[in-house]
């Protein structure tokens, strides 16, 4: 069973609708949990992390948290074609200290 | 806010040569700190990461190998290079905490020809 799983794409939607992207972690001791972005040939950029079960909302984004269910979500609103990029989903293991491990990524276009 | 200096950009080495990395960090302490390498259409995958100086913890068995000689300094080595080393190679740091939350340098993209 893979660490850090993702839907795995690719994501397609057009511009000014909902995008969905999901990710389940195997590690249920785990207690941070990260939203980052990568645009083609750059580094990751962070978006989003959350800590908490629930919701938590930046601007167009939201994390979805459920350690019940060992799930993160991130939901973007008012989808816009500078949002298509590769977003990755990340987990600090609860079981290991500082050990950051991702998910493989979902590929998002969002067409005009 | 945390910045993370990753040098250079890009990197053609031959076969067998060696290879070094740097990564330095301002602005915070004791951070926590990552070697990751991205194949072409993959995802990251974890190589090293430290908790403190002299404390590496190796993920992936093979060919390179990471040091920490200062606190904000992380580096990433290999004695010979192999073909399959190529990728984008992204350095990682943040806070040592519970809730930290990782930038990344600019990353080196590494042709090994």
């Amino acid at each position: 069973q893979k660490e850090v799983e993702q839907n795995s794409g690719p994501l397609s939607v057009p511009e000014g609708a909902i995008a969905s992207l999901n990710c389940t972690y195997s590690d249920r001791g785990s207690q941070s949990f990260f939203w980052y972005r990568q645009y083609s040939g750059k580094s990751p950029e962070l978006i989003m992390s959350i800590y908490s079960n629930g919701d938590k909302e930046d601007g167009r984004f939201t994390a979805q948290l459920n350690k019940a269910s060992q799930y993160v979500s991130l939901l973007i609103r008012d989808s816009q074609p500078s949002d298509s990029a590769t977003y990755l989903c990340a987990v600090i293991q609860g079981s290991t200290l500082g050990r950051l491990y991702f998910g493989r990524g979902t590929q998002l276009t969002v067409w005009p | 806010s945390q910045t993370i200096h990753q040098w250079p950009a890009t990197l053609v080495q031959p076969v067998g040569s060696p290879l070094s990395l740097e990564c330095t960090v301002e602005g915070t302490s004791n951070p926590n700190l990552y070697w990751y390498r991205q194949a072409a259409g993959r995802g990251l995958q974890l190589l090293f990461y430290s908790v403190g100086i002299g404390q590496i913890s190796s993920e992936v068995p093979q060919n390179l190998s990471a040091s920490r000689p200062q606190d904000r300094q992380f580096i990433l080595s290999s004695k010979k290079l192999l073909l399959s080393d190529s990728g984008f190679y992204l350095c990682a740091g943040g806070r040592a905490l519970l809730r930290t939350e990782a930038f990344f340098g600019q990353g080196t993209r590494l042709t090994v020809v």
